[in-house]
């Protein structure tokens, strides 16, 4: 079935530092990526998303391609800023199965002055 | 502000008992998912309706049940509680045009 694999957290990184928090699919079709992120307490917000092989997503200096060849949807900022501390999900869909997500299993990031 | 809404925020109930959840799409969204997010399995997609009929079903339990209204909104049923089905419950809708998914602010339920 499809599943989808985030590196395991927590990342821990100073204010101002280049994150990537890498992610990978396996999908028996051709999946939408999105990156979701949660705030302590709050629901899940989409962050950003690509729906074919070498789109590109971004929002708020955060950014990732699709890349089919390696099957893998890696999230990038340059510089982080306290503000950013959650949990970042990494998720696919199969249009014509209902669209429904297949999370990994988050990433937890504490940004730190 | 993502426009889904979810009632209650927060419920507390005991082993054996029944709950209810309530979803509201936003404005004009067809489709209605549930999921569940809990420590052990993280989350993980239940069941979805679209315009008032069930599309496709996840991981959900034969003690849990939903149903959408001719109105859109959706509600969650879950019955003869254990203490496992503890865990936040969102609901999320999506417009007929778009992949994405947008997500109420979850409701806990913690089983005692």
């Amino acid at each position: 079935g499809d599943s989808v694999t985030q590196m395991e957290g927590p990342v821990t990184l100073s204010e101002e530092a280049f994150l990537t928090i890498n992610c990978t699919y396996t999908a028996t079709g051709y999946p939408s990526l999105f990156w979701y992120v949660q705030y302590p307490g709050e629901g899940l917000q989409l962050l950003l998303k690509a729906t074919k092989a070498d789109d590109k997503g971004s929002n708020k200096g955060f950014e990732a391609t699709y890349r089919k060849e390696t099957t893998s949807f890696h999230l990038e900022k340059g510089s982080v800023q306290v503000s950013d501390s959650a949990v970042y999900f990494c998720a696919l869909s199969i249009t014509g199965g209902g669209n429904k997500l297949t999370f990994g299993t988050g990433t937890q990031l504490k940004v730190e002055l | 502000d993502s426009g889904v809404t979810q009632t209650p925020k927060h419920l507390i109930t005991a082993t054996g008992q029944r709950v209810t959840l309530r979803c509201s799409p936003r404005s004009g969204d067809l489709s209605v998912y549930w999921y569940q997010q809990s420590l052990d399995q993280g989350l993980q997609f239940l069941i979805q309706y679209y315009n008032g009929e069930e599309r496709a079903k996840g991981n959900i339990l034969e003690r849990f049940s939903a149903q959408q209204f001719p109105d859109l909104h959706s509600e969650l049923n879950l019955s003869s509680l254990e203490l496992g089905d503890s865990a936040l419950y969102f609901c999320a809708s999506r417009s007929g045009q778009m992949d994405e998914q947008f997500f109420g602010p979850g409701t806990r339920l913690t089983v005692l």
